[in-house]
């Protein structure tokens, strides 16, 4: 079955801190998925990309999907406390959102 | 607040036992996917159904079983619980059969 690769695993950043994650495939993806989970919640859908070489923007926040389709990444611009939480990357098969495949997640720590 | 609800919010039990996690979408919703989230495993796609039916299999135990009913809310059974169920099972939803989907808070289960 396909793989996806997360990385880095934990990250510790200063608050103001520009942050970086990537997220690469075996496969080729139809759609990438990036959502954050915070501590005791469910994972909340941040930004969706549905075309190679897509780059969108939520706020701070700006993802891209690669242009090969098997990598993405996610930037976080100026971090403040409350971006603390675990990344992850998610792909769905064959362009579909039934079954969503999850990367193993970053941790991020913002220090004060 | 994802509109997604789940009971309970946590469950402790023995191994062998049998337990029920259930699920209400959120209004409007027609599809309902679960998952688990374990240490070693991270989050993985269990089942999906769509106005009662199953829609999509995953990674599901036999041991595992689930259904939806006509209010389109949905149980997760698990039987003959083993060490390693424990884990956070979420579930999801969506407006359709494929698309967005919403996580609830997750039920933990612990098995002793």
């Amino acid at each position: 079955g396909q793989q996806l690769n997360q990385s880095p695993q934990s990250m510790f950043i200063q608050e103001g801190e520009d942050v970086s994650m990537n997220c690469t495939s075996s496969s080729i993806f139809n759609t990438w998925l990036w959502y954050k989970q915070d501590p005791g919640e469910g994972p909340v859908l941040l930004i969706a990309l549905y075309k190679a070489g897509e780059l969108t923007s939520n706020g701070r926040l700006t993802a891209q999907f690669g242009i090969t389709r098997k990598d993405s990444f996610l930037n976080i611009s100026a971090s403040i406390p409350s971006d603390v939480g675990i990344y992850f990357c998610a792909d769905s098969i064959s362009g579909s959102a039934r079954q969503l495949t999850f990367g193993s997640g970053t941790q991020l720590t913002v220090l004060p | 607040d994802s509109g997604v609800t789940q009971t309970p919010k946590h469950l402790i039990t023995a191994t062998g036992q049998r337990v029920t996690l259930r699920c209400s979408p959120r209004s409007g919703d027609l599809s309902v996917y679960w998952y688990q989230q374990s240490l070693d495993q991270g989050l993985q796609f269990l089942i999906q159904y769509y106005n009662g039916e199953e829609r999509a299999k995953g990674n599901i135990l036999e041991r595992f079983s689930a259904q939806q009913f006509p209010d389109l809310h949905s149980e997760l059974n698990l039987s003959s619980l083993e060490l390693g169920d424990s884990a956070l099972y979420f579930c999801a939803s969506s407006v359709a059969d494929e698309g967005e989907q919403f996580f609830g808070p997750g039920t933990r289960l612990t098995v002793l």
